[in-house]
């Protein structure tokens, strides 16, 4: 049973263009809603994390959206950089001892 | 600080055989975690602590086994290995209080059971 759904599952954006990665969940009990960033070889790091409070959170050029009673939410990268290939996973927790249920993942491509 | 470290790296093991992987995180972090990643499955919890001599399953805990026995140290055991433990392993650590409970990674565990 997979509580988190993230698509798609790969991306491939020009430079300067806009990237834009969903995800969609189930259970309402969720409270707090993070993206990592993986490059090859490496363990996941947070980029950007939101509460179901707001709307929206923007730090640069990573933007986090939420809709509430959508029960979605979605990561948007302005001005992607071929530096942002990478694999990017949504993830959402109950704060039950903060374990997080990710999404498949999306590889993104960007090229020069 | 070295942050989130796992031991081995890479490791190949045969069906029917037992290891230990280790996590030590030098961050004086409560919780830690224990993660595989499979192609198009993320990342799911095998087992996770919340203080030294605690731990509790997670999503997939079927196959392993853990211990704390010391705050810094996580290990995740496999006592008897399937080919289907094959993939790679994450262990993450957390400071466990505050709004923004972040998860630190280690570099990752790449383990082929044949």
């Amino acid at each position: 049973q997979q509580q988190v759904k993230q698509s798609p599952q790969s991306l491939i954006v020009q430079k300067g263009g806009i990237s834009i990665i969903n995800c969609a969940y189930e259970n309402t009990a969720f409270d707090y809603f993070p993206w990592y960033q993986q490059f090859p070889g490496k363990g996941p790091a947070l980029l950007i994390a939101i509460r179901p409070d707001v709307s929206e959170k923007k730090e640069g050029r990573f933007t986090i959206s939420f809709n509430k009673s959508a029960k979605q939410f979605s990561l948007h990268i302005m001005d992607s950089q071929p530096g942002d290939s990478a694999t990017y996973f949504c993830a959402a927790s109950s704060g039950s001892y903060g374990k997080l249920t990710f999404g498949q993942g999306t590889i993104l491509t960007v090229h020069p | 600080n070295a942050g989130v470290t796992q031991t081995p790296k890479f490791r190949v093991l045969k069906t029917g055989q037992s290891m230990t992987l280790l996590c030590a995180q030098d961050m004086n972090h409560e919780y830690m975690y224990w993660y595989r990643q499979d192609p198009g499955m993320g990342l799911r919890l095998i087992h996770y602590s919340v203080g030294e001599g605690t731990t509790a399953k997670g999503e997939v805990p079927d196959g392993y086994n853990v211990s704390r026995l010391k705050k810094q140290n996580f290990l995740l055991g496999l006592e008897s290995a399937a080919p289907s433990q094959t993939s790679v392993y994450f262990c993450a650590s957390s400071y466990g209080r505050g709004d923004w409970n972040e998860q630190f990674f280690g570099p990752g565990t790449r383990l082929t059971v044949l």
